[in-house]
């Protein structure tokens, strides 16, 4: 059974602060995903990660992938306000099945 | 956003009732999910589909069906709402198999 676990679960951090979200995964998988949803709205895709060692960046927020020790980072930098949300990494379910298991989420706060 | 219409968009039942939530898309995606969103939990996979006529259980099928008789709608059917089957339902679409997902807007089911 693949297993996704994100750490931390809850992070409260004050802007302009830089951090790390972590998502480890217990089986084989070259892709993984990363998503954001707003209190009561939906999931928003942010990075799909390929393969081993890709990494992207949009804004403040960069993505990594490494396979081989299966893990993915969401880094922020300088965090600010409008940044604050759930964060979700997921990863395909393998084995000939389809669709994507979640990490239980990041919920990210960012004070002034 | 991706051309992905839920409804409805909130539902309260009563324990014991049939219940059918819909996904419409108008992207032509060939394949189609039905999650369910917990707190504490994440997103779990109840059923998917990769094209008409054609679909999967999920990690969590147990009192959910669905059906997909047309590539732009995908119905999810519980048969005899029970409160544990109070949640979000979340349908998301993506263009191949496990590629990246673009989610709908969610319903939020009561069962009272």
């Amino acid at each position: 059974e693949l297993k996704v676990e994100q750490n931390p679960l809850f992070l409260s951090m004050q802007e302009g602060k830089n951090y790390t979200i972590y998502c480890n995964y217990s089986t084989t998988s070259d892709r993984l995903y990363w998503y954001r949803q707003d209190p009561g709205k939906s999931l928003e895709s942010l990075f799909v990660l390929l393969s081993n060692g890709a990494v992207k960046q949009e804004g403040r927020l960069m993505a990594s992938l490494d396979t081989k020790a299966r893990l993915s980072t969401l880094h922020i930098t300088a965090a600010v306000h409008d940044l604050s949300a759930t964060y979700f990494c997921a990863v395909e379910l393998g084995g000939g099945a389809d669709g994507l298991t979640f990490g239980k989420g990041t919920h990210l706060i960012i004070q002034p | 956003d991706a051309g992905i219409t839920q409804s409805p968009r909130h539902k309260v039942t009563e324990t014991g009732t049939p219940v059918t939530l819909r996904c419409h898309q108008t992207e032509n995606h060939r394949y189609m999910y039905w999650y369910r969103q917990d707190p504490g939990h994440g997103l779990r996979l109840i059923h998917y589909s990769y094209g008409v006529k054609d679909t999967d259980k999920g990690e969590v099928s147990d009192g959910y069906s669905v059906s997909r008789s047309k590539t732009e709608d995908f119905l999810l059917t519980l048969e005899s709402a029970t409160s544990s089957q109070t949640s979000v339902y979340f349908c998301a679409i993506s263009e191949w198999r496990n590629t990246e997902a673009f989610f709908g807007q969610g319903t939020r089911l009561t069962v009272v």
